[in-house]
């Protein structure tokens, strides 16, 4: 079973509007919680990184939350952009180091002009 | 951060034949992964490229399928050996810098179809 589940699967937003994205894990011990985007053809860009500490965190129109106690983790996208179409992947590790990342399926994101 | 190339972007491959996947990092890095990406699926690790020794390979993933080398820090390769149609997938390359907490930054990757 994925330690990692992320809702919804895909959504469509207009140009302009705001969404939010949903991150579950399970994974214990854990470290650090990252966001990803990818675009279609392309590897996986890191957004954000959060550890057990910290609540939010912000790259420009993309805010990241975490709650560490009930494991969820949200991706907000403030008036989003045709550019903003692309997969969203929520990573987590469950140690300070780089192997043994637990990735979720991403949602799929599609901004509509 | 680093900037990563793979080659090839994409392949189309006959079954039975293996593919050779390039990975170029412009900086000497300590980690290299190597990761499967199954269409709609989520990344799977298939193994750790180790410079200069054999790679550290998860369950389920076994050298003579796919063999990887690192013949120093900034180059590897991986080898999907004999292909079948279950092989078509996205493979990328990703690398950890110790500066950046744990932080993989990922190639392109490589869109493989296996016919």
């Amino acid at each position: 079973k994925n330690q990692v589940e992320q809702s919804p699967q895909s959504l469509i937003i207009l140009e302009g509007k705001n969404c939010t994205l949903q991150c579950n894990y399970t994974v214990s011990p854990f470290s650090n919680l990252r966001w990803y985007k990818q675009d279609t053809g392309r590897g996986p860009v890191s957004l954000t990184i959060m550890t057990f500490s910290e609540n939010t965190k912000s790259n420009g129109r993309y805010t990241a939350t975490l709650d560490a106690d009930t494991k969820q983790s949200s991706l907000h996208i403030t008036a989003s952009q045709l550019s903003d179409s692309a997969s969203y992947i929520c990573v987590v590790s469950p140690t300070d180091s780089w192997g043994k990342l637990q990735f979720g399926a991403g949602t799929q994101v599609v901004v509509t002009p | 951060s680093a900037v990563i190339s793979q080659k090839p972007s994409r392949d189309i491959c006959q079954r039975g034949t293996s593919l050779t996947i390039q990975c170029q990092v412009d900086s000497q890095v300590t980690m290299m992964f190597w990761y499967r990406q199954q269409p709609g699926q989520s990344l799977t690790l298939i193994a750790t490229a180790n410079q200069g020794s054999e790679a550290t390979y998860e369950s389920g993933f076994v050298i003579d399928k796919f063999p990887i080398s690192r013949p120093n820090l900034t180059f590897s390769t991986l080898t999907v050996s004999n292909l079948s149609p279950e092989d078509s997938s996205i493979y990328l390359c990703s690398v950890g810098l110790r500066q950046s907490r744990g932080t993989q930054y990922f190639g392109p990757g490589t869109r493989l179809l296996v016919l």
